[in-house]
């Protein structure tokens, strides 16, 4: 089945830093998503995406659909404590509607 | 707007009884619906997913089963629980170009 291998699994930075993270496929799909994800409740959508080449923002997040529809990025600026968290990308395959997760990066912010 | 309802929020159950999950979704029609678990720590692994009623797709072979007897509801289901059947599981719909929204979700434990 198609597998989402996210990196880094998880990153501890310090407030104000950028943080980057990223999503590859072994096959293409139609719609990237990134979510977020706090303790004890659902993933939230943060930003979808859904053209090859296409940068979206949303507020301090930007991220992009790779060319190949194989990847797709996440970054965040100037991160601040409330970032804390797992964020997820997620891919979906129009033809089957099947949305399948990445492994997940897991975000610490220290002071 | 569209919301999305899973219940219970917690779950006990003893090894060998019965499950049953539910999850409605109210203010669209002909939704894609999926079932997630994820254990402690870790991503979103696909259970089922249905694109209409009576239509389900398994992604894992295991002691789950899910309906979808009507087309905003979502149903998992076990005959005979196993302890490795413990997790978060978590209910979420999508449209036509796959952007998800999730349930609060319902913390499984199996004893």
């Amino acid at each position: 089945g198609q597998q989402l291998n996210q990196s880094p699994q998880s990153m501890f930075i310090q407030e104000g830093e950028d943080v980057s993270m990223n999503c590859t496929s072994s096959s293409i799909f139609n719609t990237w998503l990134w979510y977020k994800q706090e303790p004890g409740e659902g993933p939230v959508l943060l930003i979808a995406l859904y053209k090859a080449g296409e940068l979206t923002s949303n507020g301090r997040l930007t991220a992009q659909f790779g060319i190949t529809r194989k990847d797709s990025f996440l970054n965040i600026s100037a991160s601040i404590p409330s970032d804390v968290g797992i964020y997820f990308c997620a891919g979906f395959t129009g033809t089957a509607s099947k949305l399948t997760f990445g492994t997940g990066t897991r975000l610490q912010v220290t002071l | 707007s569209q919301t999305i309802h899973q219940w219970p929020a917690t779950l006990v159950q003893p090894v060998g009884s019965p499950l049953s999950l539910e999850c409605t979704v109210e203010g669209t029609s002909n939704p894609n619906l999926y079932w997630y678990r994820q254990a402690a720590g870790r991503g979103l692994q696909l259970l089922f997913y249905s694109v209409g009623i009576g239509q389900i797709s398994s992604e894992v072979p295991q002691n789950l089963s899910a309906s979808r007897p009507q087309d905003r509801q979502f149903i998992l289901s076990s005959k005979k629980l196993l302890l490795s059947d413990s997790g978060f599981y978590l209910c979420a719909w999508s449209g036509a170009v796959g952007e998800a929204f999730f349930g609060q979700g319902t913390r499984l434990t199996v004893v």
